[in-house]
């Protein structure tokens, strides 16, 4: 069945710091793509989505593009600050399904220190 | 608008015991869904709702009930607590229009004794 593998966390910068975190996916169909964030003691939030190959999400400074040859959605942001301090989830979608099911890699922590 | 609301931020419940987790949104939104999260599994599908009058079950359903009477409306029941439903629960929804952005509530923090 379909799946999201993203890196295990906890991933620990330096405010100003690049940040990556990998994502890839196995799924049958052509998937959407998104990364959600979890601020502390929070629901999920919507950060970014792609819904076909090469398409490029972005939002608040983190972008993240649709790669089909490589069935990656890796998230970047060129300089982190204290406040992205959260947890990271990427998922899929199964385009055009019916039920609009979700679903979720494991998600990954970052902190980011002052 | 409100969003995504649940009730209540958090419980306890012993083994055995019943209770019902309330979720509502104002969106006027079709797709509702109620996922868990446990620690290094992210979220997992429980249940999920198309429309008014109609659900069906997700990736872990068992222990689980669900109804939808009204579009606003998608309550969680569990009938008979376990440990194993110590959790985080979250409800979602989806307009039918951008049907694959969900709006998630704040959570519903469950420990079972």
């Amino acid at each position: 069945g379909d799946s999201v593998t993203q890196m295990e966390g906890p991933v620990t910068l330096s405010e100003e710091a690049f940040l990556t975190i990998n994502c890839t996916y196995t799924a049958t169909g052509y998937p959407s793509l998104f990364w959600y964030v979890q601020y502390p003691g929070e629901g999920l939030q919507l950060l970014l989505k792609a819904t076909k190959a090469d398409d490029k999400g972005s939002n608040k400074g983190f972008e993240a593009t649709y790669r089909k040859e490589t069935t990656s959605f890796h998230l970047e942001k060129g300089s982190v600050q204290v406040s992205d301090s959260a947890v990271y989830f990427c998922a899929l979608s199964d385009h055009g399904g019916a039920t609009n099911k979700l679903i979720f890699g494991t998600g990954t922590l970052l902190a980011v220190q002052p | 608008n409100a969003g995504v609301t649940q009730t209540p931020k958090f419980q306890v419940l012993k083994t055995g015991q019943s209770m019902t987790l309330q979720c509502a949104q104002d969106m006027n939104h079709e797709y509702m869904s109620w996922y868990r999260q446990d620690p290094g599994m992210g979220l997992r599908l429980i249940h999920y709702s198309v429309g008014a009058g109609i659900t069906d079950q997700g990736e872990v359903p068992n222990g689980y009930n669900v109804s939808r009477s009204t579009t606003e409306d998608f309550p969680l029941r569990l009938l008979s607590a376990a440990p194993s439903q110590t959790s985080v629960y979250f409800c979602a929804s989806t307009d039918a229009l951008a049907r694959e952005t969900q709006y998630f509530g704040p959570g519903t923090r469950l420990l079972v004794l």
